[in-house]
């Protein structure tokens, strides 16, 4: 299975502020088709996850533009422009490139 | 608006069996891709099966292999995961995903709890 690792695992930040998560992959996401399955996920406390960005750097319905996605091959990264108190949650990465589809451990982002 | 709805979830001793159910809403469910991912207490997210459009193929993780089995119904708009030989691990909330494409989960239920223990 492919594994993906998150970094760091709790991120400490200041609203107003830039934030960012790494994801990394165990093996390249790039698909024979030429595409990069490769999402993120934010859960808010005591809720279902939500999409955030799907194929590494499209916004999903809804999904205000301080996210934003980037990346590629084994590198993935995801951005907040500026921090608000109603992005604390854990976000998660997952590929969906390779069978089964698996998800990064999860890094939570709480407010100084 | 979308609405998936799960429930069947609840308590049930090792080596017992549960059938979570999933009832969908406010899109076309039968042109769509549906899965279970599950997550355990404090830890994190986990595939544990898809089914296709017509449910003529269904994809279990190996955790899960040979224990349960999605499967669904397009007329009634719902999704189901039967769970046998339940463990310990198997505990955690399930949550019915959407896929739109390539394990895409564009839209999740609110989970429902299953708890395997003695």
């Amino acid at each position: 299975d492919v594994v993906m690792t998150q970094s760091p695992l709790s991120l400490p930040v200041t609203p107003g502020q830039p934030a960012s998560i790494s994801c990394r992959s165990s093996q390249s996401l790039v698909h024979s088709d030429g595409s990069t399955y490769l999402y993120w996920f934010q859960q808010r406390p005591g809720q279902s996850p939500r999409r955030l960005i799907d194929k590494v750097s499209n916004r999903g319905s809804g999904v205000p533009d301080r996210f934003s996605g980037s990346g590629s091959g084994t590198d993935f990264t995801l951005k907040l422009s500026r921090v608000e108190a109603e992005d604390v949650g854990v976000y998660y990465c997952m590929q969906g490139t390779q069978w089964p589809p698996t998800f990064g451990q999860g890094t939570k982002v709480e407010i100084k | 608006e979308v609405h998936l709805v799960e429930s069947g979830g609840g308590l049930v001793q090792p080596g017992g069996s549960l059938r979570l159910s999933c009832a969908a809403s406010g899109f076309s469910f039968g042109i769509y891709w549906m899965a279970w991912v599950r997550q355990a207490p404090g830890k994190g997210l986990e595939w544990v099966a898809n089914i296709n459009q017509d449910g003529s193929q269904k994809y279990h993780v190996a955790s899960v292999e040979g224990r349960f089995t999605v499967s669904r119904d397009n007329a009634k708009n719902s999704l189901d995961l039967q769970m046998n030989s339940l463990r310990d691990e198997d505990s955690g909330v399930y949550y019915c995903v959407r896929d739109a494409g390539w394990y895409n989960c564009d839209c999740w239920g609110q989970g429902s709890l299953v708890t395997v223990s003695s």
